[in-house]
């Protein structure tokens, strides 16, 4: 069984661009969570999608947006790129709200120059 | 305030040693607490997860421990190995509603030397 993919694997922006990253979920998982992992620090919660609708989103501004397709996998947008948005964005999928089975992928790197 | 705190916050071992990993946590209520290995640069992986009702459970040498009373747990690493270095992270969900969010520890950073 395929785990969570996530695309690109890295990816170098220039300050005021804009960043998509790109998500898809174990088969079966409706919930989607993104995360920002800024280098040493821990893991600061983005986003949730479940079943197509934003359900949670932490204390980030407005730039920082998403979606989730019908086919359950997810988009993060990060517009008007700053150098501190460089981080590893992590996305992780559950087979439901609360969590179970919740499994991470491996990130993408994002480094804004 | 919902935290969880770990300590310590670094620790180097000699390969073959055993270690123990703190997590305290205020998450209250909560549905359950995870620890999760993470190497450097990749997302994290699971090793355990316990509900409030259970005080242990194993994945091979990892042994993860919960006393639900005093909000504390703790990740038992035995016969260490090269490969264990890494980040640990403990996590806790919260319990009462489906808020999606699980509360992450900033995590500990275990180095294993030959």
């Amino acid at each position: 069984e395929a785990g969570v993919t996530q695309s690109p694997t890295h990816l170098i922006k220039t300050r005021g661009q804009q960043a998509t990253l790109r998500c898809s979920p174990i088969s079966g998982h409706t919930s989607v969570y993104w995360y920002q992992q800024a280098l040493g620090l821990g893991l600061q919660f983005l986003l949730w999608y479940d079943e197509g609708e934003e359900r949670n989103r932490g204390n980030f501004p407005p730039r920082f947006s998403g979606r989730q397709f019908p086919n359950y996998s997810s988009e993060l947008n990060v517009n008007a790129l700053e150098l501190e948005d460089s981080a590893l964005y992590l996305c992780a999928s559950s087979q439901e709200r609360g969590g179970r089975g919740y499994t991470f992928g491996s990130g993408t790197r994002l480094t804004v120059v | 305030k919902n935290q969880v705190e770990q300590s310590p916050q670094s620790l180097i071992i000699l390969e073959g040693k055993n270690c123990t990993l703190q997590c305290n946590y205020t998450v209250s209520p909560f549905s359950n607490l995870r620890w999760y290995k993470q190497d450097t640069g990749r997302g994290p992986v699971s090793l355990t997860i316990m509900t409030f009702s259970e005080n242990t459970k194993s994945n091979g040498r990892y042994t993860a421990t919960l006393d639900a009373d005093t909000k504390q747990s703790s990740l038992h690493i035995t016969a260490s190995q090269l490969s264990d270095s890494a980040s640990y992270i403990c996590v806790v969900s919260e319990g009462s509603s489906n808020t999606g969010k699980l509360i992450f520890g900033q995590g500990t950073t275990l180095q294993v030397k030959p």
